[in-house]
């Protein structure tokens, strides 16, 4: 089973900030990585798949990269709706999800 | 439009077996997969396994052999049985439509989750 490692597990961020998590797999998955923003009460909603490929209506502040081991999701220019819980996953044979990075507010 | 919503008991005693149903509309089972997800408490979420949509399932080999997903496509339903539940299988239960573009590149992705459905193992 590829684990998927977030960090870091929280940050304290500013509106109109930016923003950077990381997420790093146990072993390559090449460009096999979604991302996920999660509200409280609320289902995971996809934004990234395929490392780089922003979903329908996701708007552009939200920039994926990575291959291989390391991802990054990049929030250019940080909302207050932004404040959520952040998840990767590979969707490899077993898919596995991250443990989530929780952006909150300084 | 897409929609999945997942119905249940919301306990389930230890040991006992728990049975989820995700009804779906707005799209075809027999053209998507479906997932189960399910996530504890401040945790992260957990695949767990998949009803192709060709009728194959996948499983999550951490919880196969406790595990069964099968469908009924006249109803656009999936369903899910676990048996042995435990008190660490308490939590948010969710179904997923699973998108899978296999050209230019191989994508998967989770584009569709119900709300949710809590479930609670205690005596």
């Amino acid at each position: 089973e590829t684990v998927m490692t977030q960090s870091p597990t929280s940050m304290s961020t500013s509106i109109g900030e930016r923003v950077t998590l990381n997420c790093k797999a146990s072993q390559s998955v090449g460009i096999n990585v979604d991302w996920y923003q999660q509200t409280p009460g609320q289902s995971p909603k996809l934004l990234i798949y395929g490392a780089s490929n922003r979903h329908t209506g996701v708007p552009d502040r939200f920039t994926g990269s990575g291959f291989g081991r390391d991802f990054t999701l990049t929030i250019s220019n940080m909302e207050a709706e932004d404040l959520a819980v952040y998840y990767c996953l590979q969707y490899g044979s077993i898919p596995t999800f991250g443990a989530g990075t929780k952006l909150e507010l300084k | 439009q897409v929609q999945l919503k997942e119905s249940g008991p919301g306990l389930v005693q230890p040991s006992e077996t728990l049975s989820l149903t995700c009804t779906v509309s707005g799209f075809s089972l027999t053209s998507y997969s479906v997932s189960w997800v399910r996530q504890p408490s401040g945790k992260g979420p957990e695949w767990m396994g998949r009803m192709w949509y060709d009728g194959d399932t996948a499983y999550n080999s951490a919880l196969k052999s406790r595990l069964s997903i099968s469908r009924d496509t006249s109803k656009n339903q999936v369903f899910l049985k676990m048996n042995s539940l435990q008190t660490d299988d308490t939590g948010t239960y969710y179904c997923t439509r699973d998108t899978e573009i296999v050209m230019p590149s191989y994508y998967w992705y989770f584009d569709f989750w119900g709300p949710g459905t809590m479930v609670t193992v205690s005596s």
